[in-house]
């Protein structure tokens, strides 16, 4: 069965330092999102992707995080520079436009 | 705006014993419900939905009603097994015409005994 795929599993960091994370979602799905999870909480949408294009970076923190999908499949989300409220899971899910988000395991970040 | 409410956890149960979990939501419109349930250490699946007032989703022995009336789809389980222990996440999509924008209440954990 195809999976969202996502690395590193687990990510520790220092303030200040730069952090990348990669996903790679279900080959075909031209949607992909980047969700931002802290414990305790659901998930927030940072940014969705349909193809190449950014279609909603509404609540993405655009002074430090940036996201591409240069060829409309995998995608990175860094953060530059990492604070400690930044410290959370980042979820990726894909999907077919309009249809079910598929979720991939997720990376957590642990800024000290 | 759009929001979705759900109870506190943990809620701890014993095996075969019934299960609610409630969800209220605010949102504009008549939006589509879902139930996603996230097992430790993997990501979100999509357990059931529910696209119009008074549809019921099912699956895995999971029920769901969408109640327009009292802005509710609470998650309901006849008899629980310890292998449903996980996170459980209400949410509703906020987008017009079914455009996949999820907002997610906080979680309630599950714990199942023996």
């Amino acid at each position: 069965e195809a999976e969202v795929a996502q690395s590193p599993r687990y990510k520790i960091t220092e303030k200040s330092q730069a952090v990348a994370f990669w996903c790679d979602p279900i080959s075909g799905h031209a949607t992909l999102y980047w969700y931002r999870q802290i414990l305790g909480q659901g998930p927030e949408l940072l940014v969705q992707f349909q193809d190449e294009s950014v279609v909603d970076d509404s609540q993405l923190p655009k002074d430090r995080f940036s996201a591409e999908r240069l060829k409309g499949v995998d995608s990175t989300l860094k953060i530059q520079p990492a604070e400690l409220g930044d410290s959370a899971m980042y979820l990726c899910a894909s999907s077919h436009p309009k249809n079910e988000q598929y979720f991939g395991p997720g990376t957590r970040l642990t800024v000290t | 705006g759009n929001s979705v409410t759900q109870m506190e956890g943990p809620v701890t149960l014993s095996e075969e014993a019934f299960l609610t979990i409630n969800c209220t939501y605010t949102a504009t419109g008549y939006p589509s419900l879902f139930w996603y349930v996230q097992y430790p250490g993997e990501g979100l699946q999509l357990l059931l939905k529910a696209t119009k007032a008074d549809d019921k989703g099912s699956n895995k022995g999971f029920e769901a009603t969408y109640r327009k009336e009292t802005t509710s789809f609470h998650l309901e389980k006849g008899s629980v097994q310890v292998s449903d222990s996980a996170v459980y996440f209400c949410a509703l999509d906020r987008s017009a015409g079914g455009g996949n924008k999820l907002t997610f209440g906080t979680g309630t954990q599950l714990k199942v005994e023996l």
